[in-house]
């Protein structure tokens, strides 16, 4: 079926750094959604994309959604010691089903 | 905003017995829940989706007779795992919501079989 790629799986940032993690389909998306999950904790929703090119911010967090909607990134900007998790790209199968992206794990040491 | 409650989140069961979780839509209905497993450091694999008074639909590889779903009402679906084997021990989260503003996850049941 098909499959989204996430990478990098591990990232170590310093506190302050900049983060990015990128997610790739072969095929093209109808709409991806980025979900964060704590450690220890369950994956929490924080925006959908759709439109080919969408560019989307939440505070230090950038989205952006390819023009082919083949790719995704995520990035986050001086990063800080509350977006250590593990974030997911997922994409919406047939039935509405979403599937995950293995994710990327950021760790920020302080 | 929407709220997905899932019990109990952990539980400690015997080889061989069987363990019920159930997850709530608590301030909405849900005509579709998904089921879950995630392996410790590894992503999220979708079971099965479940089907308001209906049969459940389970992805390939998924053993429908060890993973029982019942998804009487639209606010509760359970997962029984029969015959529990410590290879089942997993985290298994539930999801309910809306495709086109993002699904809402409860908060997870780890469970493991001694």
């Amino acid at each position: 079926g098909q499959q989204v790629m996430q990478i990098p799986q591990y990232q170590h940032v310093q506190e302050g750094e900049d983060f990015t993690t990128y997610c790739n389909s072969s095929t093209t998306l109808s709409n991806i959604q980025w979900y964060k999950q704590r450690p220890g904790g369950h994956p929490v929703f924080l925006i959908q994309l759709v439109k080919s090119g969408e560019v989307k911010k939440q505070k230090r967090l950038t989205f952006q959604f390819g023009e082919a909607k083949k790719n995704s990134s995520l990035h986050i900007t001086a990063t800080q010691t509350t977006d250590v998790g593990t974030y997911f790209c997922t994409f919406m199968e047939y039935g509405n089903k979403l599937v995950f992206g293995a994710g990327t794990i950021l760790r920020v040491k302080s | 905003g929407a709220v997905v409650s899932q019990h109990p989140s952990w539980v400690i069961c015997k080889s061989g017995t069987s363990v019920k979780i159930e997850c709530r839509s608590l301030d909405f209905q849900a005509t579709t829940m998904f089921w879950y497993r995630q392996f410790p450091k590894q992503s999220l694999m979708l079971m099965a989706t479940s089907n308001e008074g209906s049969k459940a639909t389970y992805e390939q590889g998924v053993e429908k007779d060890k993973f029982l779903i019942n998804h009487a009402s639209l606010t509760l679906s359970t997962l029984t795992v029969t015959s529990a084997h410590p290879e089942d021990s997993s985290f298994y989260i539930c999801s309910a919501g809306s495709a086109n503003y993002g699904y809402t996850f409860g908060s997870g049941t780890r469970l493991t079989v001694v």
